[in-house]
């Protein structure tokens, strides 16, 4: 089965910009995750999609969107992008069956903003 | 405020040696306790799971869980230079429609 998928690999944007990045899950994964990485931080969970809905989000602030489409492929969205936006995006998808259940992540996108 | 805590390391081990990495949690109610390794500059891999108390084995990673005191550990037998990385110990509290808590990782160096 192929992995998590992630597009582009790499980004640099100016501020004030806006970037839209893609994910698409592992075969049959419904639940796609958004994380955010940095050296400080670690990781921080954006938000979760499933079925088309957002299920859970993180605490960061609206310039974060994101959406889901019918097959399960998800993409986010950084509006008004600033200095410390630049880090790690790490998408995730999860399979879960019964009580247990395996998340796992995407090669990421380095995003990077001058 | 569900917590993970892991001490960041550096933790250096010879060659041959058993690492031992630990990670504690907050909440109580936690059900589902993962292992990833990330290497630098890579995304994080998924390593081990574990739900049960007690011990749980695969090659010469082995996980441990002690639910009353709250603490998963992950042990690496004889250690090589290709498992320097950081270890991310996530938890969470259901079956998996809330998301994974993550710690701030352990960075492991394996000296040869």
């Amino acid at each position: 089965k192929a992995g998590v998928t992630q597009t582009p690999r790499y980004l640099i944007k100016t501020r004030g910009q806006q970037v839209t990045l893609s994910c698409s899950p592992i075969s049959g994964h419904r639940s796609v995750s958004w994380y955010q990485q940095t050296p400080g931080q670690g990781l921080q969970f954006l938000f979760e999609y499933f079925s088309e809905t957002q299920r859970n989000k993180g605490n960061f602030p609206g310039r974060f969107s994101g959406r889901q489409f019918s097959n399960s492929r998800s993409e986010m969205n950084v509006s008004t992008l600033e200095l410390g936006d630049s880090a790690l995006y790490l998408c995730a998808s999860k399979y879960a069956s019964g009580n247990s259940y395996e998340q796992y992540f995407g090669p990421g996108t380095r995003l990077t903003v001058t | 405020q569900k917590e993970v805590e892991q001490n960041s390391g550096p933790l250096s081990v010879p060659e041959g040696a058993i690492a031992s990495l630990n990670c504690t949690y907050s909440d109580r109610g936690s059900q589902s306790f993962f292992w990833y390794r990330q290497y630098s500059g890579k995304s994080p891999e998924l390593i081990m799971s574990i739900y049960s108390n007690g011990d749980k084995e695969d090659g010469r990673f082995t996980a441990q869980l002690n639910k009353a005191s709250q603490y998963v550990s992950l042990l690496i037998r004889d250690s090589q230079p290709s498992d320097s990385a950081t270890y991310l110990c996530a938890v969470n509290t259901n079956s998996g429609n809330t998301p994974l808590v993550f710690g701030k990782g352990t960075r492991l160096s394996v000296i040869a």
